[in-house]
């Protein structure tokens, strides 16, 4: 069983949904990473958070650490969110490694 | 300044070659990151500088030789790579220690023939 599981694997959309992908881990964390990345592109940090909820724009990220559990949504989806959405956590014994999901195609049809 | 900048952007090389990955930041981070991607896969962690001294590396081949002449830079110089070398190369940087987040760059994609 992989530490940080996501779901679903791969997504589509018509613009204009409100979309929601899930992270669960299996690990304790300190903080909890949502990632973006474009086909063949580099990666933005969409999120870093601990506990609660943070907002940028039309994403929301929410995470409960008693179940060990994250959801990422996107609000009014817009074709330029089609991308690989990637939730990783730090490891319990280094902080500088990272354990990634295996991520969430996204793609959001006009 | 809040990038992470890599170049180059594309590299082709052959096996016997000698090449080298750059990557700048001037955001103050102390903390800089190699990574590997593969296609449809998560990045794989190759090697950390902290303070501009190696704090980690995982176990990767010493084809592959990390170097971060100050806390502003960090190449990864590649020689005798073989066509499995071939993937997306991520530099990440970041203050150290929890709570800090990651800014990645753009990645160079290598091509070894």
């Amino acid at each position: 069983k992989n530490e940080v599981e996501q779901s679903p694997q791969n997504l589509t959309a018509q613009e204009g949904e409100f979309i929601t992908i899930n992270c669960s881990y299996s690990v304790g964390i300190s903080a909890l990473h949502w990632l973006q990345q474009h086909p063949g592109g580099g990666i933005v940090s969409l999120f870093m958070l601990s506990s609660g909820k943070k907002k940028h724009g039309r994403l929301i990220a929410t995470i409960n650490i008693q179940e060990k559990h994250s959801s990422l949504h996107i609000t009014a989806s817009h074709p330029r969110d089609s991308a690989v959405y990637i939730c990783a956590v730090p490891t319990i014994y280094n902080t500088d490694k990272l354990i990634f999901g295996t991520g969430t195609r996204l793609q959001v049809f006009p | 300044d809040t990038e992470v900048t890599q170049t180059p952007k594309h590299l082709v090389m052959g096996m016997t070659n000698k090449k080298s990955l750059k990557c700048e930041q001037h955001m103050g981070h102390r903390a800089m990151y190699w990574y590997k991607q593969k296609a449809k896969k998560p990045p794989e962690l190759m090697f950390v500088y902290s303070y501009e001294k190696l704090s980690i590396n995982e176990s990767v081949p010493s084809r592959f030789s990390p170097e971060c002449p100050n806390s502003s830079l960090l190449n990864l110089h590649l020689h005798a790579l073989q066509p499995e070398d071939s993937a997306l190369y991520l530099c990440a940087s970041r203050y150290p220690g929890q709570g800090y987040g990651y800014t990645f760059g753009s990645g160079t994609r290598l091509t070894v023939v």
